[in-house]
């Protein structure tokens, strides 16, 4: 079964723009990560969120969890042209051994 | 700031031959990971690793794959006789072992190309 899936796919806004992206998974988990991947790199640590959390923020990131609904949403404000990236959440699944990604979300933000 | 390193960036290999890809962990983390990602598909788990022993590996992670920790910094994955199909990104990623540590840091990533 699918754990960690992001949506929209692609995203295309303009600098200034805040960006929204999102993840749904099937099964409780004890903490939520996001990630930046720029294209052909490695996995940027952004923020996690511990399930008995509902927000976070850290500068220009602002995550929220809603563990009923199993959703998170990863908010990013005044986009800049340099946010262009994957994003990709990951789910522990209770298990803090394995941690599940999603397919990501492709941010475009054009300058 | 403490990273993950990874040695090589690239590797090129033929099919059939061994690769060891190395993953230098960040010095006071405890558990170790290695993923992989075909190219445009998801990041997959492959194992994880603490005190010297896997703790959990996916159904990717067959008995071609083994990890080893051989010092005190090095966590290295082999593939024994690799296949076109191991063609992807692996990525090493380790974590503290903490109440509070359980952000799980990446390194940069060994491309691996099968030919």
């Amino acid at each position: 079964s699918q754990q960690g899936e992001e949506d929209p796919q692609a995203l295309s806004i303009q600098e200034g723009e805040n960006a929204t992206m999102n993840c749904s998974y099937k099964t409780s988990i004890n903490n939520l990560q996001w990630y930046r991947q720029n294209s052909g790199r490695g996995l940027v640590h952004l923020i996690l969120i511990r399930s008995n959390e509902r927000e976070k923020h850290s500068g220009r990131l602002r995550v929220t969890l809603d563990t009923s609904k199993k959703s998170s949403s990863l908010l990013i404000t005044a986009s800049r042209a340099a946010d262009t990236a994957s994003y990709f959440c990951a789910t522990d699944r209770n298990n803090f051994n394995k941690f599940y990604f999603g397919s990501g979300t492709k941010l475009n933000v054009k300058p | 700031e403490p990273e993950v390193t990874q040695t090589p960036s690239h590797q090129v290999t033929q099919m059939g031959q061994e690769v060891i890809l190395r993953c230098v962990p960040i010095s006071n983390h405890l558990y170790f990971y290695w993923y992989r990602q075909i190219l445009g598909q998801k990041v997959e788990f492959l194992v994880s690793f603490y005190n010297n022993e896997i703790s959990e590996k996916s159904e990717i992670f067959d008995d071609q794959f083994s990890v080893e920790r051989p010092d005190g910094s090095n966590f290295t994955l082999k593939i024994r006789s690799t296949k076109l199909e191991d063609s992807a990104m692996y990525f090493c990623a380790s974590r503290a072992v903490d109440r509070g540590g359980y952000e799980q840091y990446f390194g940069p990533g060994t491309r691996l190309t099968v030919t």
